[in-house]
């Protein structure tokens, strides 16, 4: 069975102040990672995919890595827009669906 | 619009009654999902439509639980004699994609409450 392991739960920040999100993953037959975010009443926004160990993907203030248990979020410089529920997912070879970690609740502060 | 659509926003439903929740997906996409969202916790699959035939149910949680997409574009999620458990946020989400399933759009959602 897939399953995917966030951590911290939450996450309070100052702005420009830079972290980083783990997302640690158990999946048979990785066919990828992705990142969501989600904002409150909101359904999840698609961000990124990892396909292979080592891939890097970045966005703006985000960059993701992948290794081979873990995949890294990282958020440089942070601004208060981007507080967010920041979501993990995996597909497994022998899955039609998504398997989400239960996601990073990310404050930042001004 | 050029987003998921999802009816209604929100739904009370007093246990024992039945509920039918509607997405309208993206205009020509091919995969459709359906995901239950607990509060504070992630999105877990329902079940997964490629055009009009529900290729995987696996993740639907009793027989209580149904979805059609008859014409391979709207999709209902119907839920008989409901429970409190079955309390959550129902996450509709498309692809223009058959097989690669992680790049979806979702809809704001539909949050049940059972009272």
């Amino acid at each position: 069975e897939d399953q995917v392991t966030q951590s911290p739960e939450a996450l309070r920040l100052q702005e420009g102040e830079s972290s980083s999100l783990n997302c640690s993953y158990t999946v048979s037959g990785l066919r990828g990672l992705f990142w969501y975010r989600q904002d409150p009443g909101k359904g999840p926004e698609f961000l990124f995919t990892l396909y292979s160990a080592g891939e890097e993907k970045e966005k703006e203030r985000l960059k993701a890595t992948l290794t081979k248990k873990e995949s890294f979020l990282h958020i440089t410089a942070p601004k208060p827009e981007d507080s967010a529920t920041y979501l993990c997912a995996v597909e497994g070879g022998g899955a039609d669906g998504l398997t989400f970690g239960k996601g990073t609740h990310l404050i930042i502060q001004p | 619009g050029a987003g998921v659509s999802q009816s209604p926003r929100y739904k009370v439903a007093k246990r024992g009654q039945d509920v039918a929740l509607r997405c309208d997906p993206i205009s020509g996409h091919v995969s459709l999902f359906w995901y239950q969202q607990a509060l504070g916790q992630g999105p877990e699959f329902l079940t997964y439509f490629q055009n009009e035939a529900q290729l995987d149910k696996s993740g639907l949680p009793s027989d209580r639980f149904f979805a059609e997409r008859p014409e391979g574009s709207v999709s209902t999620l119907k839920i008989q004699r409901t429970q409190q458990e079955d309390s959550a946020v129902y996450l509709c989400a498309s692809s223009f994609y058959v097989g690669i399933t992680g790049e979806l759009f979702f809809g704001e959602g539909s949050r049940l409450t059972v009272l």
